[in-house]
């Protein structure tokens, strides 16, 4: 079927303002990542869903990052009260259990002005 | 916990020469390693793999690497690169412990390769 799908490809906020992001796992993978690039750098974890476990929250880099994934299916990832900062571009990925491979999505272009 | 080192964050090569692209890892329990390529413009996609087995794994563009426990490092080479493979190389490890596989990146290799 279809790979990872994220939307929207590019969002463009003010400052301060909410964004949601999200991301379509491929159908039946188990586990689901966020990672963060900024620009001219490397991958920055964020946060891990591994079937109905809690999720690892650990890379999530402050209290206005918070994310959501329902069973084995659509995650959404939002940021609150959006600052200069978090212009980067954040990649989904998921895998299915045993972790063979992960496979990425082609990413949110997030902008905030 | 996990962690990757890649030890050159720019390689710059001419065209035809071998290469090597460093990774260390660090871990706890033994891991899944993974090379990750990212074309200009483009999504990350994975370049090769090592799970279990032979050691040495290679992927189908002509790259290589080799697991050593020992030394925790997972190295990629290519014999003779070609303009096409300028990209940022990935490195990645997966701890196999239960069904827990956090995948943890290193910073990043650009290589670019010049006429």
């Amino acid at each position: 079927g279809a790979g990872v799908s994220q939307s929207p490809s590019n969002k463009v906020t003010e400052k301060g303002k909410d964004v949601e992001l999200r991301c379509d796992p491929i159908s039946g993978h188990t586990a689901l990542y966020w990672y963060r690039q900024r620009l001219g750098q490397g991958l920055e974890f964020l946060i891990y869903f591994q079937g109905n476990s809690a999720p690892d929250k650990s890379g999530l880099p402050s209290d206005r990052f918070s994310a959501e994934r329902t069973g084995e299916s659509v995650s959404t990832l939002t940021i609150q009260r959006t600052q200069q900062e978090d212009s980067a571009v954040y990649l989904c990925a998921s895998s299915p259990t045993g972790m063979t491979e992960a496979f990425f999505g082609q990413g949110t272009r997030l902008t905030v002005v | 916990a996990q962690s990757v080192t890649q030890l050159d964050s720019q390689v710059p090569v001419f065209e035809e020469a071998p290469v090597e692209l460093r990774c260390n890892y660090s871990s706890s329990v033994s891991v899944y390693l993974f090379w990750y390529v990212q074309y200009p413009n483009q999504g990350l996609q994975l370049l090769l793999k090592y799970l279990s087995g032979s050691t040495l794994v290679e992927s189908i563009n002509g790259f290589e690497a080799e697991f050593n426990k020992s030394q925790t490092s997972f190295h990629l080479r290519k014999p003779s690169v070609h303009i096409s493979d300028t990209a940022e190389y990935f490195c990645a490890v997966s701890p196999f412990s239960g069904g827990y596989n956090k995948l943890i990146f290193g910073a990043g290799t650009r290589l670019a390769v010049h006429p």
